[in-house]
This record gives C-alpha cells, sequence and structure tokens, in this order.
C-alpha cells in the first residue's frame, strides 16, 4: 500500500484564487511528521509547511496552510491567493519513527501534483 | 540565508564508471540525507547519515552505493559501478539535531548514465 497518496497528478487555479492540493496518508504509528515541498521547474526541492501528529493546530507559513485532519489520514495544502511563482510540482511527504521510537528524518514523498496557475 | 550546496549540477557518465557526488550541509546541521528523483517520478530516500556513521538505508541503497564525511563539511556519495537506471537526480539535505523535521534540500545533481 502506498503511505503517500498525491491523486491530483495536475491541478489548475486561476491567479489570486486559493487552492487545495490533496494528500492522503497511510501509518500506524502515533508519532509522525507530514511535509509539503515545492519542486519548480528549475528542480530544487523547497520546504514549505511541516505538521506534527500530535500538533493540535494546523500548521500556517504565509499564503501556506496545512489541512491536517488525523482521523481521516489527509494532510492536504491550502495555497491562498495564488501567484504565478507558485506554478510547480507539489509534494506531499511524511516522517515516521523508525523502530525503537527513534526517527532518524527518512522522508517518504508521494508521486506529486503539478499545479499551474492562470493569469 | 545558509543553504545546501551541491556539486557538480550535471554529471554524464559512462556506464561502469565511479561517480562521486558532494554536497555541502548547512553548517550547524548534523544529520545528512541522501535521495534521488528519476525524471519524472517520485523522491526516493537512499540513505540518511548521522554521527559517522548510516542510520538508515533504503533497498535501493545497494553494496554500489557508499556514502562518507571526508572532512568537516563535505559529505559525498559514491556510485562504484555505474548502471543506466542510476541516472537520476540526486538530492543531499540536511537537518539540525533538534529540528530533524526540517531537511533542507540542496539543488540536486543531475546524474545522466550513457
Amino acid at each position: 500500500a502506498q503511505k503517500i497518496t498525491q491523486t491530483q497528478p495536475g491541478m489548475f487555479v486561476q491567479e489570486k484564487e486559493a487552492v487545495t492540493l490533496d494528500c492522503t496518508y497511510d501509518t500506524s504509528d502515533q508519532s509522525y511528521g507530514l511535509f509539503w515541498y515545492k519542486q519548480p521547474s528549475s528542480g530544487e526541492m523547497i520546504f514549505l509547511i511541516y505538521q506534527g501528529s500530535y500538533d493540535e493546530q494546523n500548521a500556517t507559513e504565509g499564503r501556506y496552510s496545512l489541512n491536517f485532519q488525523k482521523a481521516r489520514k489527509s494532510a492536504n495544502l491550502v495555497i491562498s491567493a495564488s501567484q504565478l511563482g507558485d506554478s510547480a510540482m507539489y509534494f506531499c511527504a511524511m516522517r515516521e519513527a523508525v523502530s525503537g521510537g527513534t526517527s532518524y528524518g527518512k522522508l517518504t514523498f508521494g508521486q506529486g501534483t503539478i499545479l499551474t496557475v492562470h493569469p | 540565508e545558509p543553504e545546501v550546496t551541491q556539486t557538480p549540477s550535471h554529471q554524464v557518465t559512462q556506464m561502469g564508471q565511479e561517480v562521486i557526488l558532494r554536497c555541502v550541509p548547512i553548517s550547524n546541521h548534523l544529520y545528512f540525507y541522501w535521495y534521488r528523483q528519476i525524471l519524472g517520478q517520485k523522491v526516493e530516500f537512499l540513505v540518511s547519515f548521522y554521527n559517522n556513521e548510516i542510520s538508515e538505508k533504503s533497498e535501493i541503497f545497494d553494496d554500489q552505493f557508499s556514502v562518507e564525511r571526508p572532512d568537516g563539511s563535505n559529505f559525498t556519495l559514491k556510485i562504484r559501478s555505474t548502471k543506466l537506471e542510476d541516472s537520476a537526480m540526486y538530492f543531499c539535505a540536511s537537518s539540525e539535531v533538534e529540528k530533524t523535521y526540517e531537511q533542507y534540500f540542496g539543488p540536486g545533481t543531475r546524474l545522466t548514465v550513457t
């Protein structure tokens, strides 16, 4: 079974509108972390936002927010007021605790969603 | 702002040759990682490194791969005998001890095996 599932291969949004990128995950751990990264066409991976499994509040970073629904195992990224520069591939990722409870931070990534922002 | 750097940005090599990909992590970071991304596919974990030893490795990281921290600043990935299927973008990442959730990625090295 896929640990991270991003069901939207591509999404389109009009400039200045909000968009939600979906991510569901599968883990039996109680302690885990969820991440979103942006990969522009230039190829680098840019860290956007992090949500810990024990965090009660949804994470926010500027125009990015993470809609964390633990019972549904979803961690959707919401981008408000889209800009042309937001056009990129977006990856959802998860870090689980390895056996013994120690996590060295290994990330498992989803397949990604290509976001295109139209002017 | 400090950043992870990687060299070279693009490496072309012939099948069977050895390649070394270099990374300079952020200076106060102590956890280091290598990931790869085959063109058009998702990013895959290869190995994590802490305290001068491998912490965890994936099934991809077989005997052809090795990692090393030869000095206080560099972190290298060596592929001993490259195969066509090793062609990919290789990302180095690093994180602080206290904030392993914040992994900062380098710009990547595109490896092309011909």
